[in-house]
């Protein structure tokens, strides 16, 4: 069974400052995606960033990126010159056959 | 464009009752995933359908069900409600076939069982 792992379950960062969100999974499966999504205080879940499994390059989008290193099973999110509004529980995700699963978050607060 | 919908966002039931909650799905998408969201467990997947088929179940008892409509939109029912399902439900919908692409998701449906 797939599994996903976030082993910080609250951090803060200075605004303006570097941040980086830790994630592992673990799978059986070859081909799959990797995902961050991003749910602010009483909003919607939105997509940060998307990875493909089989890619080695890490994606970028913005001021956002990850590192994922796909023999250790291990997918972080830098967020980098944190913003006040970037303050949100963070999910690291797993997306294979018709499923995904989601780790239990990281809630972020980005200090002024 | 509208965007995920799902009904009613909040709702109190006590237990041994049964809820039904419904989504709609962004235009277009034919992929609808449940989950479940409650503090300290993230979020739980409960199903998956694409064309009114699951193609795929979490490790959920019997009492939760779903099902897809023809035009897409998804209800998902829990019977016998106990304390332990109350919880933020989140429906996503998806514009592929494969899970490849972005979830997009509704703002949830909060049941409260007393």
């Amino acid at each position: 069974a797939q599994t996903v792992t976030q082993s910080q379950p609250e951090m803060s960062v200075q605004e303006a400052e570097t941040v980086t969100l830790s994630c592992t999974y673990d799978t059986s499966e070859n081909n799959y995606y990797l995902f961050w999504y991003k749910q602010p205080p009483s909003r919607q879940m939105i997509l940060v960033i998307r990875q493909e499994a089989y890619k080695q390059q890490n994606a970028t989008e913005n001021r956002f990126s990850v590192n994922f290193q796909k023999a250790a099973k291990s997918f972080s999110l830098k967020i980098s010159d944190s913003q006040l509004g970037d303050t949100a529980m963070y999910f690291c995700a797993w997306a294979g056959t018709y499923k995904y699963i989601f780790g239990t978050g990281t809630r972020l607060k980005v200090l002024a | 464009k509208a965007g995920v919908t799902q009904t009613p966002r909040y709702l109190i039931k006590t237990r041994g009752q049964q809820v039904t909650l419904s989504c709609s799905p962004i235009s277009g998408h034919r992929s609808v995933s449940w989950y479940q969201q409650t503090p300290g467990q993230g979020l739980q997947f409960l199903f998956e359908y694409f064309s009114e088929t699951q193609r795929n179940k979490g490790n959920f008892p019997g009492r939760f069900s779903g099902r897809q409509f023809s035009n897409s939109r998804s209800e998902m029912n829990v019977s016998t409600l106990e304390l332990g399902d109350s919880a933020l439900y989140l429906c996503a919908s998806s514009r592929l076939a494969e899970n490849t692409g972005e979830l997009f998701f509704g703002e949830g449906s909060r049941l409260t069982v007393l």
